[in-house]
């Protein structure tokens, strides 16, 4: 089975500063890794994906995630964060080879920008 | 238009009584889900269908009963609600059965027993 902890349920940062949202993950097996962001009242929005390859992904809105297989690692990255990525963000992983789609989140970290 | 849609946006209603939420989605997609977010944020699979077939039920208790009529839809149906089931409860869809495709989230129903 898998799972994921977030290591930090709240960060908070000034606009225009750097962002590192923490992600670690437990599998026996081969995974995928995905991070989503949601906003206020609404639902989930992918932000970037590790299906294969490359370590490092970029996203949607500037971020970018780096997959540690050693650390069992995959964090979120934002070189200037803005008021508007004030948002939730969660850590998602799935098993490579099952067959169910099935995606087991972290708990979520709340981006906090302030001006 | 909305690629998955959710009804009713909010729920409020007492216990013991039975409801619906119902989710479409445009996208084409074979799979959806129900997730099921409690109020500190932590996201649970309850189900999935592929196709309308039943794929994952997760420990759910059996008040709980899914409904796919097609594979555009896919509706939970709440038996004799329990304070504990206030929640948000998120459909979700995606591509095919393999994870890599990621999901598409509707923008949920948040449900409140009192």
């Amino acid at each position: 089975a898998q799972s994921v902890t977030q290591l930090d349920s709240q960060v908070p940062v000034f606009e225009e500063a750097p962002v590192e949202l923490r992600c670690n993950y437990s599998s026996s097996v081969s995974v995928y890794l995905f991070w989503y962001v949601q906003y206020p009242n609404q639902g989930l929005q992918l932000l970037l994906k590790y299906l294969s390859g490359s370590t490092l992904v970029k996203g949607i809105n500037g971020f970018e995630a780096e997959f540690n297989k050693s650390q069992t690692s995959f964090h979120l990255r934002k070189p200037s964060v803005h008021i508007s990525d004030t948002a939730e963000y969660f850590c998602a992983v799935s098993e490579a080879s099952g067959n169910t789609g099935k995606l087991i989140f972290g708990q979520g970290t709340t981006l906090q920008v302030k001006p | 238009d909305t690629a998955v849609s959710q009804t009713p946006k909010y729920l409020v209603t007492q216990m013991g009584n039975d409801k619906s939420i119902k989710c479409e989605q445009n996208l084409g997609h074979d799979t959806m889900y129900w997730y099921k977010q409690d109020s500190k944020k932590f996201l649970k699979i309850m189900f999935s269908y592929n196709n309308k077939e039943l794929i994952i039920n997760e420990t759910v208790p059996n008040r709980f009963s899914p409904k796919s009529p097609d594979k555009a839809h896919l509706n939970l149906h709440i038996n004799s609600l329990e304070l504990g089931d206030s929640a948000v409860y998120f459909c979700a869809s995606s591509r095919g059965i393999r994870a890599n495709y990621g999901y598409t989230f509707g923008s949920g129903t948040r449900l409140t027993v009192v």
